[in-house]
């Protein structure tokens, strides 16, 4: 089975700073990883996502992703953080083969706190 | 214009009770997903249909039902409730089930066993 790891539970930056969330992957054959936000008493929103092709990937409200695939790992970033960025973020994999029923297998979560 | 909806948002019932909650997608989309999202903020796949046709289930108790009368709604109905169904049950859909689709998620339904 698929799997992502988000060794950090909490990551604490300043406003302005850039900001990194990882995420690691243990998959057999081609990865596709996503993330996904959750703000306070809400549904979680897809930011973006990595199929094939670059390795970095751009997504809603600033946020990237650098897929690297020596180092299986998929981290999510910003280049200057906002106090709204404040959420839980999750990192998932797309878990079954080609032509089969496939679903999301969700990391922890990382909540990303923002301050001023 | 919500595009992923839930109902109620809020269910606070006794152990033993029977519940439901639906679930409706103005998408399109063929496929809809029930998550359950613990406590410790873990999120885990439930049930998963597309055009209203079971395609997974991932070893939940039979005392939850899902059912899809048509490919815009997904309902949860579960019976005999206990403590540890307490939860936040999310619905999501996605436009495929094959490919690498992004999910959307509804509000989240919470739910309290008492």
């Amino acid at each position: 089975a698929q799997s992502v790891a988000q060794p950090e539970d909490q990551v604490n930056v300043a406003e302005g700073n850039p900001l990194t969330v990882k995420c690691t992957y243990s998959v057999s054959g081609n990865p596709y990883l996503f993330w996904y936000v959750q703000y306070p008493n809400r549904g979680l929103q897809f930011l973006l996502k990595y199929i094939t092709g670059d390795n970095l990937v751009k997504g809603s409200y600033g946020f990237e992703a650098e897929f690297n695939k020596s180092q299986t790992s998929f981290h999510l970033k910003k280049p200057s953080a906002l106090v709204s960025d404040s959420a839980l973020y999750f990192c998932a994999v797309r878990d079954g083969g080609t032509g089969t029923a496939s679903k999301l297998t969700f990391g922890t979560g990382t909540r990303l706190q923002v301050t001023l | 214009d919500t595009a992923v909806s839930q109902t109620p948002k809020y269910l606070v019932t006794q152990m033993g009770n029977d519940k439901s909650i639906k679930c409706e997608q103005n998408l399109g989309h063929d496929t809809m997903y029930w998550y359950k999202q613990d406590s410790k903020k873990f999120l885990k796949i439930m049930f998963s249909y597309n055009n209203k046709e079971l395609i997974i289930n991932e070893t939940v108790p039979n005392r939850f039902s899902p059912k899809s009368p048509d490919k815009a709604h997904l309902n949860l109905h579960i019976n005999s409730l206990e403590l540890g169904d307490s939860a936040v049950y999310f619905c999501a859909s996605s436009q495929g089930v094959q490919d690498p689709y992004e999910q959307y998620f509804g509000p989240g339904t919470r739910l309290t066993v008492t």
